[in-house]
């Protein structure tokens, strides 16, 4: 099945510094998404991006999907984007139809004030 | 809208008892997934449904646990005679029907103990 590698596995940060995480993928998908795990275990989507680039205010992603990887930016971190974040892909298994996501073991960030 | 719920948010239970979890998906989304995460085996897939059909129950890790789905809609997982390593937290999504690969949109999750 494919493997989802997440880097780095834990990020310090001051507030206000930006960083970038990456996801790779060991084979081709129809569904990437990247999740931001809060304290409360609630995943909450950020980012539907098989392909391209997308923004959302200080985030934004980035996934080049011939090459098997995709990349998320924070910028100007602030203390309520600690927690963990997933990546998660999602192969074309049913002839067409969703398949379930597989999650790589996500990078635990923690932003200092 | 309202998002994806699930109950009981919490349930402690005693080894060898039966457990039921249930899902309510977002109105209208016709594919339901389960899955957990557990420390030691991170989020995991168990079983995924297409209305009320289940075409991938690859994840499920015994003939203790199975699922169902009813008028498309909610869905019940129910672990039978629980060990301590079901202990978890299982996470129901729900994503709308269309083209390949729809956003997944995860409930809050029901956080099982067993002791």
């Amino acid at each position: 099945g494919i493997q989802v590698e997440q880097s780095p596995p834990d990020l310090i940060l001051q507030e206000g510094a930006n960083s970038t995480l990456r996801c790779n993928f060991s084979d081709s998908v129809n569904n990437l998404q990247w999740f931001h795990q809060n304290p409360w275990g609630q995943l909450i989507n950020l980012f539907y991006i098989p392909s391209g680039t997308k923004q959302n205010g200080r985030l934004s992603a980035t996934t080049v999907a011939t090459e098997r990887y995709s990349l998320l930016y924070i910028s100007s971190s602030q203390t309520t984007d600690s927690g963990v974040y997933f990546c998660a892909v999602g192969g074309d298994y049913y002839g067409g139809s969703q398949g379930n996501l597989i999650f790589g073991k996500g990078t635990k960030l923690s932003v200092k004030p | 809208g309202a998002g994806v719920s699930q109950s009981p948010s919490n349930k402690v239970t005693e080894k060898g008892k039966d457990v039921e979890l249930r899902c309510d998906p977002i109105s209208g989304h016709t594919a339901l997934y389960w899955y957990r995460q557990s420390l030691g085996q991170g989020l995991e897939f168990l079983i995924y449904f297409q209305g009320n059909s289940a075409p991938d129950k690859s994840g499920l890790p015994s003939d203790r646990f199975s699922a169902e789905r009813t008028g498309g809609s909610v869905s019940t997982l129910t672990i039978q005679r629980t060990q301590q390593e079901d202990s978890a937290v299982y996470l129901c999504a729900s994503s709308p029907p269309g083209r390949r690969g729809e956003t997944q949109y995860f409930g809050p999750g029901t956080r099982l103990l067993v002791l």
